[in-house]
């Protein structure tokens, strides 16, 4: 189904703990996106990736990391930091980097903080 | 950067009635219009989109229309059948060549 997959499917985690959670393209595409989704509030942009060894900030990047080593892969820690961390999250890619190509999600991840 | 306000929050239609999403934005140098939808428990999937050098696209049942001008967008659903029902999501492109969403839509079509 689009050939992107994230895990876990749920993931909890204590309060004061890091948490990464892991996103795979095997469609040879260049872009990559985290976005988390809340109830009644769309789709938040937490991180995107162009290229490999490149990314930007999003919208609500704050408590966020990411890293883009390989094109196929572009995992999201969850750190400390973010203050509301439960929420679903949902990766994403592109062709390309342009933002008018369309995207292709993976099956999300749901993370509660215990 | 880019502000998707997106109309109403729910909507509920008879089947084979119509249904309509409509969607603003403030960047007026936005030029790429996609619509997502998601089913219950599924992830979002892109079922049409439209950009700026034209005003309406047609895919069978679906529409979308753009009013440059105006800075807003809208889906049409015709016909409407009990697989409509999901959460639409309106986006616009905006600086950075990044994705704004709307709130999103959620569509129940009453049998």
């Amino acid at each position: 189904d689009g050939g992107i997959t994230q895990s876990p499917k749920y993931l909890f985690r204590k309060e004061g703990q890091n948490v990464t959670l892991s996103c795979e393209q095997n469609l040879n595409h260049d872009a990559m996106y985290w976005y988390r989704q809340d109830p009644g509030q769309g789709l938040r942009l937490i991180y995107y990736s162009q290229i490999v060894n490149d990314f930007q900030k999003g919208d609500i990047a704050e408590g966020y990391s990411v890293s883009r080593e390989k094109k196929e892969s572009f995992p999201l820690t969850v750190t400390s930091a973010q203050k509301n961390p439960t929420a679903f999250y949902l990766c994403a890619s592109s062709i390309s980097g342009t933002g008018d190509s369309e995207q292709f999600f993976g099956p999300g991840t749901r993370l509660t903080v215990l | 950067g880019e502000n998707v306000e997106q109309h109403p929050s729910t909507l509920s239609v008879q089947e084979g009635d119509s249904a309509v999403i409509k969607c603003t934005y403030s960047d007026s140098a936005s030029n790429y219009f996609p619509w997502y939808k998601q089913e219950l428990g599924k992830r979002p999937q892109l079922i049409i989109d439209i950009r700026s050098n034209v005003g309406e696209k047609k895919d069978q049942r679906i529409a979308v229309t753009l009013n440059k001008t105006a800075k807003h967008f809208s889906l049409h659903i015709t016909e409407t059948q009990p697989e409509d029902s999901a959460v639409y999501f309106c986006a616009a492109r905006g600086g950075r060549y990044k994705l704004s969403f709307g709130a999103g839509t959620t569509v129940t079509v009453r049998a």
